[in-house]
């Protein structure tokens, strides 16, 4: 079946470490996406990338950073950088653009120890 | 600074039964279109519905149906026939302008549906 695998579901950060979130589709979309959601608010924009070897920041980028070197992959790092980075990340994808259908991923939930 | 309010936090309906979410949004476009998405418990989000602004009529997806009204920038969503999988939370979302690469969310209303 297509869709947008996300992993792990769960993670656990230490001070200092930089931990990456994976994002895999196969429904041969173009666009890519990585959201934040916190308890309480809605999902907020981190990074985007609308074509290979090519991404752009979102809303709240700082402290994150990201690669597209292959279409149906978009990883995410969480740097150290990212002094509150407990939060549900969710990948979401699309073919043309945010004015068509999202698809998304289960998310992971990233938790600092 | 272009935003979307949902200005229930939660609601709760009994099965069978309808229930309205509300929305608003401010955009300064004429064409642009609007999203309900819903995130169950087992947090995958999942597109509801879509309304394109410079049509006139309402959207409906089965028991899922929007009242968009443009001029007063408001976009609710109805669900009839409430079933117990439509526990969820229901985001509200748009482009912030026609060009853009990104949507803005509300910060969502939790629907509980009992029995």
């Amino acid at each position: 079946d297509g869709g947008i695998t996300q992993s792990p579901k769960y993670l656990f950060r230490k001070e200092g470490q930089n931990v990456t979130l994976s994002c895999e589709q196969n429904l041969n979309h173009d666009a890519m996406y990585w959201y934040r959601q916190d308890p309480g608010q809605g999902l907020r924009l981190i990074y985007y990338s609308q074509i290979v070897n090519d991404f752009q920041k979102g809303d709240i980028a700082e402290g994150y950073s990201v690669s597209r070197e292959k279409k149906e992959s978009f990883p995410l790092t969480v740097t150290s950088a990212q002094k509150n980075p407990t939060a549900f990340y969710l990948c979401a994808s699309t073919q043309g653009g945010v004015n068509e259908k999202l698809f998304f991923g289960s998310g992971t939930q990233l938790s600092v120890l | 600074a272009q935003t979307v309010t949902q200005s229930q936090p939660e609601m709760s309906v009994q099965e069978a039964e309808t229930v309205t979410l509300s929305c608003t949004y401010d955009t300064s476009e004429n064409n642009y279109y609007l999203f309900w998405y819903k995130q169950p418990p087992s947090r995958q989000m999942i597109l509801v519905i879509r309304q394109e602004a410079y049509k006139q009529q309402n959207a409906t997806e089965n028991r899922f149906s929007v009242n968009f009204q443009k001029a007063a920038k408001s976009f609710s969503l109805k669900i009839s026939d409430s079933q117990l999988g439509d526990t969820a939370m229901y985001f509200c979302a748009y482009p912030p302008s026609y060009n853009t690469d990104k949507l803005i969310f509300g910060t969502g209303t939790r629907l509980q549906v009992f029995p």
